[in-house]
């Protein structure tokens, strides 16, 4: 019983061509969160809804975007891809953010993302 | 600052205990994590354990936290086969709302 499903799981785009992974949840969870990891380093977060109040880390690049259009769905958009872009994606879930150090993210399984 | 740091290997003979360190340097931490990951999959939370709190105990697993030194062990009792993953420390600080992921500790089982 998936509860936190990333579409596709292998991505190939080109260099500069726009790229979406997709993610969505059957938990009915209010904070959806999107990682980016790479290989042999921590997963770094890039940004997280917490129901539609989208929330950006600082350092994230402006390539990244997101969108959530409902409680279930999440996207990453990557709208110019480039050679270092190349990671692991990974959405996670958790139900609420006011106790998010106590509740539960479950991850999906990633996506691995290749630029060529 | 925030950061957590870990040794990234760590090799250990099938049935042996295996012990799993981290270090991490925000005392305001609320919570610290284990998290297991599996080749080509996401991260699955293992357990985790209030600051307040020296030990914890799940089965086979033992954390043991050590606040003074801002030490955190994760003790894998009878390692097999299937316990060969990545595992990674986290933490949670109580003015974030995120948690800080280590580099992670790739454990290999010695048959």
């Amino acid at each position: 019983d998936a509860m936190v499903i990333q579409n596709p799981r292998y991505q190939v785009t080109q260099f500069g061509k726009p790229v979406t992974l997709s993610c969505s949840q059957t938990l009915n969870h209010n904070v959806m969160y999107w990682y980016q990891q790479k290989s042999s380093q921590a997963p770094k977060l890039l940004f997280h809804y917490y129901d539609k109040d989208f929330n950006n880390e600082a350092d994230t690049p402006d390539n990244f975007q997101s969108r959530r259009p409902n409680t279930s769905f999440c996207f990453l958009d990557i709208r110019s891809p480039g050679l270092g872009d190349a990671a692991m994606y990974l959405c996670a879930t958790s139900r609420d953010r006011q106790d998010l150090r106590t509740d539960t993210q479950y991850f999906g399984p990633g996506t691995r993302l290749t630029v060529l | 600052g925030e950061d957590v740091e870990q040794s990234l290997f760590l090799s250990v003979r099938e049935g042996d205990s295996s012990v799993i360190n981290c270090t991490y340097t925000d005392s305001s931490s609320t919570y610290l994590y284990w998290y297991k990951q599996e080749p080509g999959a996401g991260l699955q939370l293992l357990t985790y354990i209030f600051s307040n709190m020296d030990m914890k105990q799940d089965q086979r697993l033992t954390v043991l936290l050590n606040k003074k030194d801002k030490h955190l062990s994760l003790r894998i009792a009878d390692t097999q086969t299937g316990d060969s993953a990545i595992y990674f420390c986290a933490e949670s600080i109580n003015r974030d709302d995120k948690i800080i992921f280590g580099k992670g500790t790739r454990l290999h089982i010695l048959p």
